[in-house]
């Protein structure tokens, strides 16, 4: 089982949408990460959590340390938040999860 | 100014043959990392380097090997390479103040044939 596990694999929603992704870990962290994998294949770091809720435009990340439990949220979704979505625990490196892959509809 | 770059982009190999990937960042970062992705997009560590001193090393085969000449430069050396090596490797680095922390290279996309 992997530590890291994430929820939906696939997600499909049209425009506009509210998107909610969620991330569970086994084992405890010093840090949970958000990552944006596009298309092309670059990745990019969204989100470092150690606790609480961090927000940047229309994404939104919270994290419940007692739980293990993180969640990515997309407010008025748009195609071009169409990606892979991977949740990592952070602790000297990251171990990922296998990714949610969202595709926004028009 | 590319923050974290990694050469090549695409490399292609027979079996067999030694290879090498190169990284370097100029953020600035203590700690610099390798991870694989295979070919269901699936994302592991391979090593990091804080400081030029090897801190994690997973069960990857010792045909791969890091070399850090400086804390700008983290480069993988792949020895003997096998069909099974093939995937994307990722280059990144960690400066720990950062609201993101991590950044990532673009990837190398290694295929063995």
């Amino acid at each position: 089982k992997n530590e890291v596990e994430q929820s939906p694999q696939n997600l499909t929603a049209q425009e506009g949408e509210f998107i909610t992704i969620n991330c569970s870990y086994s084992v405890g962290i010093s840090a949970l990460h958000w990552l944006q994998q596009h298309p092309g294949g670059g990745i990019v770091s969204l989100f470092m959590l150690s606790s609480g809720k961090k927000k940047h435009g229309r994404l939104i990340a919270t994290i419940n340390i007692q739980e293990k439990h993180s969640s990515l949220h997309i407010t008025a979704s748009h195609p071009r938040d169409s990606a892979v979505y991977i949740c990592a625990r952070g602790a000297d490196g990251l171990t990922f999860g296998k990714g949610t892959h969202l595709i926004i509809q028009p | 100014d590319t923050a974290v770059s990694q050469t090549p982009k695409y490399l292609v190999t027979q079996m067999g043959n030694d290879k090498s990937i190169k990284c370097e960042q100029n953020l600035g970062h203590d700690t610099m990392y390798w991870y694989k992705q295979d070919s269901k997009k699936f994302l592991k560590i391979m090593f990091s380097y804080n400081n030029k001193e090897l801190i994690i090393n997973e069960t990857v085969p010792n045909r791969f090997s890091p070399k850090s000449p400086d804390k700008a430069h983290l480069n993988l050396h792949i020895n003997s390479l096998e069909l099974g090596d093939s995937a994307v490797y990722f280059c990144a680095s960690m400066g720990g103040t950062g609201p993101q922390g991590y950044t990532f290279g673009s990837g190398t996309r290694l295929t063995v044939v």
